[in-house]
């Protein structure tokens, strides 16, 4: 079956510090990854995606990209702030599954100090 | 907003009572999906709807569970003589299924089901 395994947090980062949330994924077929971010108190957010191996996604300074020969998808940041301090959650979509429904990781919460 | 929403946002009943959420997808997607996330976890696929049908139910789904989406438009999922165990966070998605490429999901607030 599928399944995704991200690194247990808390990660806690001061503002400015490079941030690396790690994340590997186990697929019967062909996946599309996904990074979602949850602040506190609101709902999941799409923060970005890629659909095919070495497909680079990011937003608002963050990035991931898909790599098949490892099976990962990592998330990236060179310089983080106090807003970003969420909830991260690393997900998959299998196109062998036509109800294309996700799969998610544990998620990783980061906090960032001032 | 034309974002997914969620009805209630917070539920607390007593074990044994029976509950009901709301869901309104954007309104032009025709995909909507049902999660359940504990406290600590990340969120699990319990089924969705392609238009009214509904196509896929996962194994968390028991016969306690009933979810329906009458005219593809909004769904409600009920919940039948509620357990402590189903205290979670209920989310619900919804996309485009436009053919090609992956469809994106984007999810609502959530409900959270408190069973005293």
């Amino acid at each position: 079956g599928n399944s995704v395994t991200q690194m247990e947090g808390p990660v806690t980062l001061s503002e400015e510090a490079f941030l690396t949330i790690n994340c590997t994924y186990t697929a019967t077929g062909y996946p599309s990854l996904f990074w979602y971010v949850q602040y506190p108190g609101e709902g999941l957010q799409l923060l970005l995606k890629a659909t095919k191996a070495d497909d680079k996604g990011s937003n608002k300074g963050f990035e991931a990209t898909y790599r098949k020969e490892t099976t990962s998808f990592h998330l990236e940041k060179g310089s983080v702030q106090v807003s970003d301090s969420a909830v991260y959650f690393c997900a998959l979509s299998d196109r062998n599954n036509a109800g294309n429904m996700l799969t998610f990781g544990g998620g990783t919460r980061l906090m960032v100090k001032p | 907003d034309t974002g997914v929403s969620q009805d209630p946002r917070h539920k607390i009943t007593k074990r044994g009572q029976n509950v009901t959420f709301r869901c309104d997808p954007i309104s032009e997607h025709n995909r909507l999906y049902w999660y359940r996330q504990t406290l600590g976890q990340g969120p699990e696929f319990l089924t969705y709807f392609q238009n009214e049908a509904q196509l896929e139910k996962s194994r968390l789904l028991s016969d306690r569970f009933s979810a329906e989406r009458p005219k593809g438009s909004f769904s409600t999922l009920e919940i039948q003589r509620t357990e402590q165990g189903d205290s979670a966070m209920y989310l619900c998605a919804s996309s485009l299924r436009a053919g090609g490429d992956t469809d994106t999901q984007y999810f609502g607030p959530g409900t959270r089901l408190t069973v005293l």
